[in-house]
């Protein structure tokens, strides 16, 4: 089975600096998608980010990006000019590529990192 | 365009106690899915329905039971509360919008059982 880990429970970082969030996944596929979910206090589930395994290029959205090494199985998000609406639980998830097999569809889930925005 | 959302919002049962948690989306989306999350942990997969008429277990489905009702509705049932169902619940749906398969979620059930 796919597992997911986010190795820092709390993250803190002073307004308009970069903080990164750390996630790595265990998975004997080769084909797959890796997401990261910001849930803010009102606990909707937003996507940020996603990436497909198979691109090389990581992927960016706005002041969000992702460094993805697929040899070590990390998938790190980057904020860069941190606001205090990125004051969040951030998940990192993972899903199989295969989508006629039983894990169609199925997100893994890592614990999620809390992060602070100190103004 | 509501999305994906749920009712009710926040419940308390009582130990062995029934009730069912109803989800439906708008997006035409073939895909359901139910998750659980507890404090400290990640969200995990309670059941799933790839397609209407098809529903699966995933990783905690003990003490549920699932109905995909039509294409929107995807109903969460617990028989018997126990106090260790204490969490709160989120549905997603996912279409079929390639290059990428994202899940939306509703806003979630925060379920208490006393």
């Amino acid at each position: 089975a796919q597992t997911v880990t986010q190795s820092q429970p709390e993250m803190s970082v002073q307004e308009a600096e970069t903080v990164t969030l750390s996630c790595t996944y265990d998975t004997s596929e080769s084909d797959y998608y890796l997401f990261w979910y910001k849930q803010p206090p009102s606990r909707q589930m937003i996507l940020v980010i996603r990436q497909e395994a198979y691109k090389q290029q990581n992927a960016t959205e706005n002041r969000f990006s992702v460094n993805f090494q697929k040899a070590a199985k990390s998938f790190s998000l980057k904020i860069s000019d941190s606001q205090l609406g990125d004051a969040a639980m951030y998940f990192c998830a993972y899903r199989d590529g295969n989508a006629g097999g039983t894990s169609y569809g199925k997100l893994t889930f890592g614990q999620g990192t809390i992060l602070t925005v100190h103004p | 365009n509501a999305g994906v959302t749920q009712t009710p919002k926040f419940q308390v049962l009582k130990t062995g106690q029934s009730m069912t948690l109803q989800c439906a989306q708008d997006m035409n989306h073939n895909s359901m899915y139910w998750y659980r999350q507890d404090p400290g942990m990640g969200l995990r997969l309670i059941y799933y329905s790839a397609s209407e008429g098809t529903t699966d277990k995933g990783e905690v489905p003990n003490g549920y039971n699932v109905s995909r009702l039509n294409k929107r509705e995807f109903s969460l049932r617990l028989e018997s509360a126990a106090p260790s169902q204490t969490s709160v619940y989120f549905c997603a749906s996912q279409g079929q919008v390639l290059p990428i398969e994202t899940q939306y979620f509703g806003p979630g059930t925060r379920l208490l059982v006393l």
